[in-house]
């Protein structure tokens, strides 16, 4: 069981570049989430989905863009990487929406300088 | 409204003290109170679970005790171990929402 898969690992990226950080889940989950961790913040959500085709803003959506491609799948892209986007960004996903209620599941993380 | 506030942000215990890690909370349409646990360079992953229609739940060593008038829970570790040296988050969730709050974290150091 794979379950929470996030790609890559670790980046570097040089101020005004893009990139897009991939997700995908294999537990057949309908909601995902994207978060960004930095210290003494916790864990703070960027955007979700609850369904396959939605999208909604979380607390910190700025500089930021995704895309659910399909239910296993859903992208995160920085257009225009700033040194305030240095973080880890966590991918997670639930069943959220079906009774019972399920716990959310976390990727490994991607750990993301911005330089 | 939406905030969780956990405290401390640190702790330090000796192996088998039992370290005891709140959150508060103001949203009362919150139903469902995780606790995640997350080691370094991993992703948190859930430890135990409650919800405001009971006071306490135990699952091994880590039990949640929740008091619903004063809109409080925390986490407390039995006999804890090395092992359970982590960073630790509380998280509040309502149904239907499809959104986790979580708090700040606390990392906990158990010496041997």
């Amino acid at each position: 069981n794979a379950g929470v898969t996030q790609t890559p690992k670790f980046q570097v990226l040089k101020t005004g570049q893009s990139m897009t950080l991939q997700c995908a889940q294999d537990m057949n989950h309908n909601s995902m989430y994207w978060y960004r961790q930095d210290p003494g913040m916790g864990l703070r959500l960027i955007y979700y989905s609850a369904s396959e085709g939605t999208t909604d803003k979380g607390e910190v959506p700025n500089g930021y863009n995704v895309s659910r491609l399909n239910k296993r799948e859903f992208s995160l892209r920085l257009e225009s990487a700033a040194p305030s986007q240095t973080s880890v960004y966590f991918c997670a996903s639930s069943r959220q929406g079906v009774q019972p209620r399920t716990e959310a599941f976390f990727g490994q993380g991607t750990r993301l300088t911005v330089v | 409204q939406q905030q969780v506030k956990q405290s401390p942000q640190s702790l330090i215990v000796q192996k088998g003290g039992i370290p005891i890690i709140n959150c508060a909370y103001e949203n009362t349409a919150f139903d469902y109170f995780p606790w995640y646990q997350q080691f370094p360079g991993k992703g948190p992953a859930l430890l135990i679970a409650i919800r405001p229609d009971v006071s306490e739940k135990k699952e091994g060593r880590f039990t949640i005790s929740f008091n619903k008038s004063a809109k409080q829970f925390s986490l407390h570790i039995m006999d804890s171990q090395p092992g359970d040296s982590a960073t630790y988050f509380c998280a509040a969730t309502t149904s239907g929402t499809y959104k986790y709050i979580f708090g700040t974290g606390t990392r906990l150091k158990v010496l041997a």
